[in-house]
């Protein structure tokens, strides 16, 4: 399995539909993010989270939360999808000072009609 | 955090040593220099970081200049699994609490190895 697991891989939702992109891990992280790509740019930062109580706006934050359910689950929601919301998203994590490099998850490509 | 100069691409032939330079001429003692990379669409991936002494592990070497303004990754026996956009990053060493250690990804540098 993988270490850091998004769920679904593709999604395509309509416009003002609520969605909710799940991401789990095992590689028992603190840290969790969640970054957007949209082609030919670089990731953006979402959200962020240091621990189960704690939540952090990335630099776009707008028009999405998240959800730290476990130290080992971190779901990010858009309560009112638009079209400029599609993108492909990742999930990440890291240890405590993210030293040794974050790991990952495969992607969700979300496509908002 | 420091601002990164990488090319747009490169190319390089299959079995051959892929160097992948970057700029970062405005590290300061504290940043470590960081290398991912991402294979169309999936996540992106770990490769090395190093401070300011040359690294080696199974997949790469870092080579970091003296005065620490540069440096250049080294993938040894590039294989056509190894064609991806590699980004270059520079972060503050510790824990940074108001970026939550975040990472700034920039366009990087598409590498194609061709056989």
């Amino acid at each position: 399995d993988a270490d850091v697991t998004q769920t679904p891989r593709n999604r395509i939702t309509k416009t003002g539909k609520r969605i909710m992109l799940e991401c789990s891990q095992t590689k028992g992280h603190d840290r969790m993010y969640w970054y957007r790509q949209d082609p030919g740019l670089g990731l953006r930062l979402i959200y962020y989270s240091f621990d189960v109580k704690d939540i952090n706006k990335g630099e776009i934050s707008d028009g999405y939360s998240v959800s730290r359910q476990a130290q080992a689950k971190f779901s990010l929601s858009l309560e009112s999808a638009i079209p400029n919301q599609t993108a492909l998203y990742f999930c990440a994590t890291s240890d405590f000072q993210g030293i040794s490099g974050y790991t990952f998850g495969s992607g969700t490509r979300l496509t908002v009609v | 955090d420091a601002k990164t100069t990488q090319p747009t691409s490169m190319d390089c032939a299959e079995g051959r040593a892929a160097n992948l330079p970057c700029n970062h001429s405005t590290i300061s003692g504290n940043e470590y220099v960081y290398w991912y990379r991402q294979i169309h669409s999936q996540g992106p991936q770990y490769i090395i970081h190093g401070l300011k002494n040359n690294e080696t592990n199974e997949m790469a070497s870092l080579i970091i200049t003296e005065d620490r303004k540069s440096s250049t990754l080294i993938l040894p026996h590039a294989t056509l699994r190894d064609t991806a956009v590699y980004y270059c990053i520079v972060r503050p060493r510790g824990l940074i609490m108001e970026y939550g250690n975040k990472l700034v990804f920039g366009a990087g540098t598409i590498l194609r190895v061709k056989s």
